[in-house]
């Protein structure tokens, strides 16, 4: 079946330093990739909808400027957390959606990615 | 915004038992539902799926079940097995292929 992997999987930092992960489709073509946010026991939340060669677009409440989506291929899509803090602690899982499907079915979640702001 | 939600937070069963998942939505103009299941540490995996035309269907030892007079479907596991220990969420299309997630339900399945 289609593989979304993520990279790292799991990061710890600094209060203050930015922090990039990568999601890539790994043998199939994403022109839409989604980014979430999940804290301890809650649901997932989408923070923005990545579109392959034009600006992502964010859900209300997440800040654009902290962070900054880029979707530079068709298999590869980066959220960089900038200037991290503490509440910026949680589980970061990407999605893809196949180029060529059609419906929900097509849509693959990578493993997530666990970031600690220290 | 209305989005979709669930009844119980958590499921403890007896391996070998049926499971039910219950999961209420909100917007009756939703015509498409999946159930994901998410284990510990890892991104949630795609079980299955219904569309609002179905009242039900089903899969390898997994069942959905739709009502949409009470905006309620429901995941029955056939044979709970130890594997089968995860959070499942339904959830919802919002638009453009997003997703809206609801809360969850934690399936604890005892030996």
């Amino acid at each position: 079946g289609a593989v979304v992997s993520q990279h790292p999987s799991w990061v710890i930092c600094k209060s203050g330093t930015s922090v990039k992960i990568e999601c890539r489709s790994l043998d199939f073509q994403a022109t839409t990739m989604f980014w979430y946010r999940q804290f301890p026991k809650q649901s997932l939340m989408l923070m923005a909808t990545s579109n392959e060669g034009s600006k992502a677009t964010y859900e209300q409440g997440v800040e654009k400027d902290k962070f900054l989506i880029n979707h530079a291929s068709l298999t590869l899509s980066t959220l960089t957390v900038t200037s991290a803090h503490p509440e910026d602690s949680s589980f970061y899982i990407c999605s893809a959606r196949d180029l060529k499907g059609q419906g929900q079915e097509t849509q693959y979640f990578g493993p997530g990615t666990r970031l600690l702001v220290l | 915004g209305e989005n979709v939600g669930l009844h119980l937070p958590t499921l403890s069963v007896q391996e070998g038992d049926n499971s039910i998942i219950n999961c209420a939505y909100s917007n009756s103009a939703s015509d498409y539902f999946i159930w994901y299941k998410q284990e510990s540490g890892k991104g949630p995996q795609f079980i299955i799926d219904i569309r609002s035309n179905m009242d039900k269907r089903q899969g390898q030892r997994v069942t959905v079940l739709l009502n949409k007079t009470v905006k309620h479907l429901s995941l029955q596991i056939a044979a709970t097995q130890p594997g089968d220990s995860a959070v499942y969420f339904c959830a919802e299309p919002i638009g453009d292929y997003k997703l809206s997630f609801g809360a969850g339900t934690t399936v604890t399945v005892r030996a």
